[in-house]
């Protein structure tokens, strides 16, 4: 079974610049997740949708940061323009289901972003 | 005060020894989750647990729901075994599952 995939790996970008990632789940799963890491801290929930519609994007930066997830598969996460603390690790998850709980997450390897 | 604290931060062992990481949360919870985070990579899930004991090869996780505590236990630990150990809570009541992230527990084996 394929894991989560993520694009690019690595990307250097000055500060006022946009850039964007990409996230491909594990076939099948309906729940997708967005995290920001910051150096030396655990993860951060940014988004959570269930297929194609958003459940928890409470801790979204809404003036910079947008997510889309068409037709309930890939998803995109943007921002624009960056700031130098945006500067981390931006993790995709997914996961069967999210209403039961209890659902395994399966993480992708991770872009790491850094804004000069 | 973080909803999940982890001790220690940093580990440093010899291989062969026994290690423990701590993980206290604050909140009620469904479940929780011990990950694994190697340098440069993703995270893999290690366990899911609301309650009692699982193991796993040399992996042991334990959980104290009245004393809101869990243990991650490795025995004869390995140089392999280095990585961030990452605790983290499903918050129980909620219309949605979410996961609140400790800080990590950075472990590394010599040889």
């Amino acid at each position: 079974e394929a894991g989560v995939a993520q694009s690019p790996r690595y990307k250097i970008i000055e500060k006022r610049q946009s850039v964007a990632f990409w996230c491909n789940p594990i076939s099948g799963h309906a729940t997708l997740y967005w995290y920001q890491q910051i150096l030396g801290q655990g993860p951060k929930l940014l988004i959570q949708f269930q297929n194609n519609g958003v459940v928890d994007d409470s801790q979204l930066p809404k003036d910079r940061f947008s997510a889309e997830r068409l037709k309930g598969v890939d998803s995109t996460l943007k921002i624009q323009p960056a700031k130098l603390e945006d500067s981390a690790v931006y993790l995709c998850a997914s996961s069967l289901d999210w209403d039961r709980g209890l659902y395994e997450q399966y993480f992708g390897p991770g872009t790491r972003l850094t804004v000069t | 005060k973080n909803e999940v604290e982890q001790s220690p931060q940093n580990l440093t062992a010899q291989e062969g020894e026994f290690i423990t990481i701590n993980c206290s949360y604050s909140v009620g919870i469904s479940a929780l989750h011990w990950l694994q985070q190697h340098p440069g990579g993703g995270i893999v899930s290690l366990f899911m647990l609301s309650s009692g004991k699982k193991k796993h090869g040399r992996l042991i996780a334990t959980i104290n729901i009245q004393e809101k505590h869990s243990s991650l236990h490795i025995t004869a630990s390995h140089p392999r075994d280095s990585a961030v150990y990452i605790c983290a809570v499903e918050a129980s009541g909620g219309s949605n599952y979410k996961l609140t992230f400790g800080k990590g527990t950075l472990l590394t084996v010599n040889p």
